[in-house]
């Protein structure tokens, strides 16, 4: 089983929409959780840390749910420059240096 | 303020053959990863540099070797190519506590 498994998509939403995708972690004992985002051909880049309580960061809102292992992201208002894909990323507890990444959700915005 | 660079950033190879890739770690970090992205998948771990010893490695073969500089800067070796090896390789660096990990730009390596 894959450490971090996600729906590849492809999303395809219209501007202004809301879209939201999940990913699921098999490791209970991980501690820290992350979505990155990859535009086509470059380096992934940190949208946000995901924390326990959930967190929002402008139209980019993160959930988790340690109980049943999974983490979500949602876009409200989405704009054709959201348009990338998402890694979902998982960091276990004691281990500082390695992140685990999921194969990524491709979200296209389209006018 | 320079990120973390990259080189080179495309490189053809045969299988068989041996290559070197380079990453200098954004200015203050002394800490370095590696990762595999395979077309279509997420970076996978190869291992991490930490005061020039290697301080933790993925499920990757003795192919992948790696080394650090005085300087912090790194370079990853890979003998021996496989096809399969053809993916862009990202270095990431980071500087304790935080840890955050910021990427390069990549190198994409062709096996033909």
């Amino acid at each position: 089983r894959k450490e971090v498994e996600q729906d590849p998509g492809p999303f395809n939403v219209p501007e202004g929409a809301t879209v939201a995708f999940n990913c699921t972690y098999s490791n209970s004992a991980s501690q820290s959780f992350f979505w990155y985002r990859q535009d086509c051909r470059k380096e992934p880049k940190l949208l946000m840390s995901v924390y326990s309580s959930g967190n929002e960061d402008g139209r980019f809102t993160a959930q988790l749910n340690r109980a049943s292992q999974y983490i979500s992201l949602l876009i409200r208002d989405s704009k054709l420059s959201d348009s990338a894909t998402y890694l979902c990323v998982v960091r276990d507890r004691g281990n500082d240096y390695k992140l685990s990444f999921g194969a990524g959700t491709t979200v296209t915005v389209r006018a | 303020d320079a990120g973390v660079t990259q080189s080179p950033t495309h490189l053809i190879k045969t299988r068989g053959q041996q290559v070197t890739l380079r990453c200098s770690p954004k200015s203050g970090h002394d800490t370095v990863s590696w990762y595999q992205q395979a077309l279509g998948q997420g970076p996978q771990f190869i291992f991490q540099y930490y005061e020039e010893e290697e301080r933790q490695r993925g499920n990757f073969p003795d192919r992948f070797s790696g080394h650090q500089f005085p300087n912090y800067s790194s370079e990853l070796n890979v003998n021996a190519l496989l096809l399969g090896d053809s993916a862009l390789y990202l270095c990431a660096s980071s500087l304790p506590p935080n840890n955050e990990q910021y990427f390069g730009p990549g190198t994409r390596l062709t096996v033909t």
